[in-house]
């Protein structure tokens, strides 16, 4: 079984720029969250999603968005890109719905970098 | 609020010492508890969680018990290996109908021959 899939693995992008960052969970898979990880501030919870509806958020700028698609499928958009969104975003999935105590599967990650 | 202390890091081992990592949270309710591992160039994995007071989770020798009377979940592992080099997350679970995790720092070990 194919693991979470997380594309493109690295992108440079310039401030101001708009940025699509995509998300294929583990077939059967319909819970999908993402998370932004940096040194200082360490993994932070951005959006889940669970059968297209989005059903959490973190403490992020409007800047950051995300959606589902009927395939599971995830993809996060960060927009007007600040020289701070330099991270690298991963992508978790679950069976879904069952709530606490669920075992997430991480993707390897997509490695942004803003100049 | 709710949130997750680890203990910081590097900790720095010899092959075949013995490892402990701490970690304490705060928490409303009965959170359920994790630990992920992150190796070089890799996402999270899971290595071990509990989901009640008491309850002992384990896997690939390493260990930690759910204790809510110190809000506690403390990794073990009796004697470590080369391999076991990475980055420990502890985390929490905190709500109802959600996957939303709470992370600690983390803490890097790194284990020498």
């Amino acid at each position: 079984k194919a693991g979470v899939t997380q594309t493109p693995r690295y992108l440079i992008k310039t401030r101001g720029q708009q940025v699509t960052l995509s998300c294929s969970p583990i077939s059967g898979h319909r819970s999908v969250s993402w998370y932004q990880q940096t040194p200082g501030q360490g993994l932070q919870f951005l959006f889940e999603y669970f059968s297209e509806t989005q059903r959490n958020k973190g403490n992020f700028p409007g800047r950051f968005s995300g959606r589902q698609f009927s395939n599971s499928r995830s993809e996060m958009n960060v927009s007007t890109l600040e020289l701070g969104d330099s991270a690298l975003y991963l992508c978790a999935s679950s069976l879904g719905g069952r709530g606490r105590g669920e075992k997430l599967f991480f993707g390897s990650g997509t490695q942004l970098s803003v100049l | 609020g709710n949130s997750v202390t680890q203990m910081e890091g590097p900790v720095t081992l010899s092959e075949e010492a013995f490892l402990t990592i701490n970690c304490t949270y705060t928490a409303t309710g009965y959170p359920s508890l994790f630990w992920y591992v992150q190796y070089p160039g890799e996402g999270l994995q899971l290595l071990l969680k509990a989901t009640k007071a008491d309850d002992k989770g384990s896997n690939k020798g390493f260990e930690a018990t759910y204790r809510k009377e110190t809000t506690s979940f403390h990794l073990e592992k009796g004697s470590v290996q080369v391999s076991d080099s990475a980055v420990y997350f502890c985390a929490l679970n905190a709500g109802i109908n959600t996957d939303k995790l709470i992370f600690g720092t983390g803490t890097r070990l790194q284990v020498f021959p």
